[in-house]
């Protein structure tokens, strides 16, 4: 079964270094997520991506946070100057289409933790 | 703006047992509701999804129903057994928007 494929699984990181957080989606999928969960708090969107742009952005998606599809079949979340709030499990997933019918499929996360 | 809440929060029971989930949202004008199991420190695997034209979708012993008009989803599990512990989110997405919004989850324990 097509599986979203997540890397690093956890990655620790001191506060101010630049981290970026590996995702390959469903193949034929066109829309692409960023969530994370800060622990014992709900899942949060995070921004959504398509047709190589963002499509909608949180308010925690701040100019410290950028996305990118740097080819076929990665997609990437960079965070410039990490800071302690920023530890929490990010989930990358991936929809065939926007919204409507249609099934959001999620990877197994990778839990950054910020020291 | 969207709230998704779910209760219980948390639930143990024994082996064997039918449970049902229940989760309640703000806003009926959704587009559709997902289900997700998420294990201790792991990622969130789908489990059913409803079209907001449905009133209930199934897979195995696992039974999804959703009432837009009220603003609520159950999620019906059938004979549960201790594979089935982990804690159970709902997801709404809604018009005019690309995210899920997710609830709080339940936390469920399904002891021998």
């Amino acid at each position: 079964e097509p599986e979203v494929t997540q890397t690093p699984s956890h990655q620790v990181t001191q506060m101010g270094q630049e981290v970026i957080l590996r995702c390959v989606p469903i193949s034929n999928h066109l829309y692409f997520y960023w969530y994370r969960q800060i622990l014992g708090q709900k899942v949060e969107f995070l921004v959504s991506f398509y047709n190589n742009e963002i499509s909608e952005k949180s308010e925690i998606f701040d100019d410290q946070f950028s996305v990118e599809r740097p080819d076929g079949s990665n997609f990437t979340l960079k965070i410039r100057s990490t800071k302690l709030e920023d530890s929490a499990m990010y989930f990358c997933a991936s929809t065939l289409e926007s919204r409507g019918n249609t099934e959001a499929f999620f990877g197994q996360g990778t839990r950054l933790t910020v020291v | 703006k969207q709230e998704v809440t779910q209760i219980p929060a948390a639930l143990s029971v024994p082996e064997g047992e039918n449970l049902v989930l229940n989760c309640s949202f703000t806003d009926s004008a959704i587009y559709n509701l997902q289900w997700f199991r998420q294990d201790p420190g792991k990622g969130l695997t789908s489990l059913l999804l409803i079209q907001s034209s449905q009133r209930e979708q199934t897979s195995g012993r696992l039974n999804a129903s959703l009432d837009k008009s009220s603003g609520r989803s159950t999620l019906y599990i059938a004979a549960s057994q201790p594979g089935d512990s982990a804690t159970y989110l709902c997801a709404v997405g809604s018009y005019n928007t690309d995210k899920l919004i997710f609830g709080t989850g339940t936390r469920l324990q399904v002891f021998p």
